[in-house]
C-alpha cells in the first residue's frame, strides 16, 4: 500500500519536555510538508522540505525543528520553546514543485498536560 | 499576500440535494488549485486538483470549477448523501514549492 503514515496517533507532553512526531511516506515524494491544525484557523505550515537534507521554514515555525535525513522520512520535533503546541498535526508529500496533488497522513493529535 | 476564503462556515441540507461550496483567492496567479475532504479527527483526502489551465474536473458526483480571472472556485456535489457530511477544503499553492494556503473550510451535514 503506498501512502503517507503519522505515529503517534495520540501523544501527550508535559510542561518542559520535547516530543517528535513522526512522518513517513513510500510514495517517492520529494517533497514534504508539516502543517498545524487548530480550531477555527485553518491549516497554516510549519516546515517543509523539497529535496533530502534541504528543509526551510513556514509560517510558524518558532518552537519547532525537523530533519531530512532520508527521501522517505521528515520528523517534527516540537520543543519546549512552543508555548501553545496542543493542535493536531498534519504531514504531508508531493512532488517537488508541488505541480500535482499533495497527499496527507492521518495526523497526530498532540496535547499538553 | 494570497488570501483564500470558504463561503458558508457551515451548511445543512437533507439528503439528495444538489449544492454548491465556494472557496475565492485574492491572488490570480495559481497554477492550481485542490480540493480536499477532512472527517472529523482525521487527515485529509484529496478529491479533485484542477490546473490553470482546466475549467472543470469531475469525479463521480463531484464538480469542481477554476475561474481564475474573478478568483474563484466551486465545488458542486450532486445527490447529497448522509455519507458526503464532512469538512471539505480548498487550497492555492504558493510561489513553486508546493505549499498550500488553506481556507477555512465548509462544514457539511448532510440529514437523512
Amino acid at each position: 500500500d503506498g501512502g503517507i503514515t503519522q505515529s503517534p496517533k495520540y501523544l501527550f507532553r508535559k510542561e518542559g519536555q520535547n516530543v517528535t512526531l513522526s512522518c513517513e511516506q513510500n510514495l517517492n515524494h520529494d517533497a514534504m510538508y508539516w502543517y498545524r491544525q487548530d480550531p477555527g484557523q485553518g491549516l497554516r505550515l510549519i516546515y517543509y522540505s523539497q529535496i533530502v537534507n534541504d528543509f526551510q521554514k513556514g509560517d510558524i515555525a518558532e518552537g519547532y525543528s525537523v530533519s531530512r535525513e532520508k527521501k522517505e522520512s521528515f520528523p517534527l520535533t516540537v520543543t519546549s520553546a512552543q508555548k501553545n503546541p496542543t493542535a493536531f498535526y498534519l504531514c504531508a508529500s508531493g512532488l517537488a514543485g508541488g505541480w500535482d496533488t499533495q497527499y496527507f497522513g492521518p495526523g497526530t493529535r498532540l496535547t499538553v498536560l | 499576500k494570497q488570501e483564500v476564503t470558504q463561503i458558508p462556515a457551515a451548511l445543512s441540507v437533507p439528503e439528495g440535494e444538489n449544492l454548491v461550496l465556494n472557496c475565492s483567492f485574492t491572488d490570480s496567479a495559481i497554477y492550481n488549485l485542490q480540493w480536499f475532504r477532512q472527517d472529523p479527527g482525521k487527515g485529509l483526502t484529496s478529491l479533485l486538483l484542477i490546473q490553470s489551465s482546466q475549467r472543470e474536473q469531475t469525479s463521480g458526483r463531484l464538480n469542481a470549477s477554476l475561474d481564475k480571472s474573478s478568483g474563484r472556485s466551486t465545488l458542486y456535489i450532486a445527490a447529497s448523501q448522509p455519507g458526503d457530511s464532512a469538512t471539505y477544503l480548498c487550497a492555492v499553492p504558493s510561489g513553486n514549492t508546493g505549499k498550500l494556503i488553506f481556507g477555512q473550510g465548509t462544514t457539511l451535514q448532510v440529514k437523512p
